[in-house]
This record gives structure tokens, C-alpha cells and sequence, in this order.
């Protein structure tokens, strides 16, 4: 069965400098992955995804996540941080349930970017 | 509508009490999932609908959990007897596709607190 972990509960970061977020996925076929973020009280909006092709792929909000399948990573990044990007982050992988059909998401526990000025 | 609407956005109820949330998602959507999101925790699958058909409801975590669709677009969770573990965010999200490779658009949820 597909999991996926964040092993980072939360990241402290100073407003502009570079963070990495990251997310390890587990999965023995091709996987569909996914960030959302949460703002408090809100639901989950997507940043980014990746499907198939290049492995670099970007965001909204200058988000980018880089699919490392040797790896199974799938690391989310920003050079330069602002206190807007305070916020939970998700990783999730599409699991495949029956015929090859995906259909729900598996999310991690989520990492929360505290940025501080 | 423009995005997923649930409602309530807050239920209270006593343990015991019968509760339904509500989820409108976008218009045509063909797909739609409920998660249940515990407190500090990510989002975890309950159930599924394609149209009015619910092709996957392995998440639910009990027969007090029952979920319908009946005419392929608003859907109802409906939690029996409620219990104070059921005290979670219940999140909607839909989807055009019948397949994950699309974009998942999430509602705000409904903050279900069980005293």
C-alpha cells in the first residue's frame, strides 16, 4: 500500500531565506504526487503536482518540487520565503485502488513552515 | 459554484447525536471524496462517488459513517451516534476526472466537535 511520510513535524525559517520541505513516498508503480498547503481554518489548495515528464516541476507562490524516483522523493522548495508562506504543508501520492483506476489521495502528516521575521 | 461549498462550517453535537454534513461541489465535477482530518494530522480518505455511484468507501471507519450522492451532485455525510473520536475537520474535495491525475478542489471543510 502507498504512504507517504514528512518527517519534519514543523520547520522554523527567517522570511527570505530558501526552505526545503520534505516528503518520501513509498509506492511499487508509477505514483501521481502532490503538494497542497492549508492556511488556518481553511481547506487544502494545491501548489503543484506532478504527473509524468520533467522531474522539476513548479508552482504557484514560487513553489517548486523536484520528483527523485531513485529516491522515491518528491522535496518541496522556495528560495526566498515570506512570512505569507506561514502555513501547513501536505505531500500526497494518488494510490491506485482497482483496474489502474487512481483515484484518492494519501497524505502525509504535514510540515508546518513557520517563517519568522 | 466557483469552488466546493460545505456547510455547517462548525457542528457541536452531544455524544449520541445524529449528524449530516453537507458538500456542494463544483458544478460537473464527476468525482467526489470525503476526508476526515484529526486534529495535527493530514487528511485521511473516506469514501468515494463517481456521478452517484460511491465506487469506494473503504475509509469509512465504521457502520455508524454512511455517505450518499443520489443524484450525482451534492452529497451528505451522515455520522450515527457519534462518538467524541469522531471529533475531526470533515473536508470535501471534487475532481473532473475519474482518474488522480487531476486537480482535487478541496472546501473548507465542516469542524465536527463531538462533547
Amino acid at each position: 500500500a502507498q504512504s507517504v511520510t514528512q518527517l519534519d513535524s514543523q520547520v522554523p525559517v527567517f522570511e527570505e531565506a530558501p526552505v526545503e520541505l520534505r516528503c518520501n513516498y513509498s509506492s511499487s508503480v508509477s505514483v501521481y504526487l502532490f503538494w497542497y498547503v492549508q492556511y488556518p481554518n481553511q481547506g487544502l489548495q494545491l501548489l503543484l503536482k506532478y504527473l509524468s515528464g520533467s522531474t522539476l516541476v513548479k508552482g504557484i507562490n514560487g513553489f517548486e518540487a523536484e520528483f527523485n524516483k531513485s529516491q522515491t522523493s518528491f522535496h518541496l522548495r522556495k528560495p526566498s520565503v515570506h512570512i505569507s508562506d506561514t502555513a501547513e504543508y501536505f505531500c500526497a501520492v494518488s494510490a491506485s485502488n482497482y483496474g489502474g483506476a487512481t483515484n484518492k489521495l494519501i497524505f502525509g502528516t504535514g510540515t508546518l513552515l513557520a517563517v519568522q521575521p | 459554484g466557483a469552488g466546493v461549498s460545505q456547510s455547517p462550517r462548525y457542528k457541536v453535537a452531544k455524544r449520541g447525536q445524529d449528524v449530516a454534513l453537507r458538500c456542494d461541489p463544483i458544478s460537473g465535477h464527476v468525482s467526489l471524496f470525503w476526508y476526515q482530518q484529526a486534529l495535527g494530522q493530514g487528511p485521511e480518505f473516506l469514501t468515494y462517488f463517481q456521478n452517484e455511484a460511491q465506487l469506494d468507501k473503504s475509509g469509512l471507519p465504521s457502520d455508524r459513517f454512511f455517505a450518499e450522492r443520489p443524484e450525482g451532485s451534492v452529497s451528505t455525510l451522515k455520522i450515527q451516534r457519534t462518538q467524541q473520536e469522531d471529533s475531526a475537520v470533515y473536508l470535501c474535495a471534487s475532481s473532473s476526472g475519474t482518474v488522480g491525475r487531476g486537480s482535487y478542489t478541496f472546501g473548507s471543510g465542516t469542524r465536527l466537535t463531538v462533547v
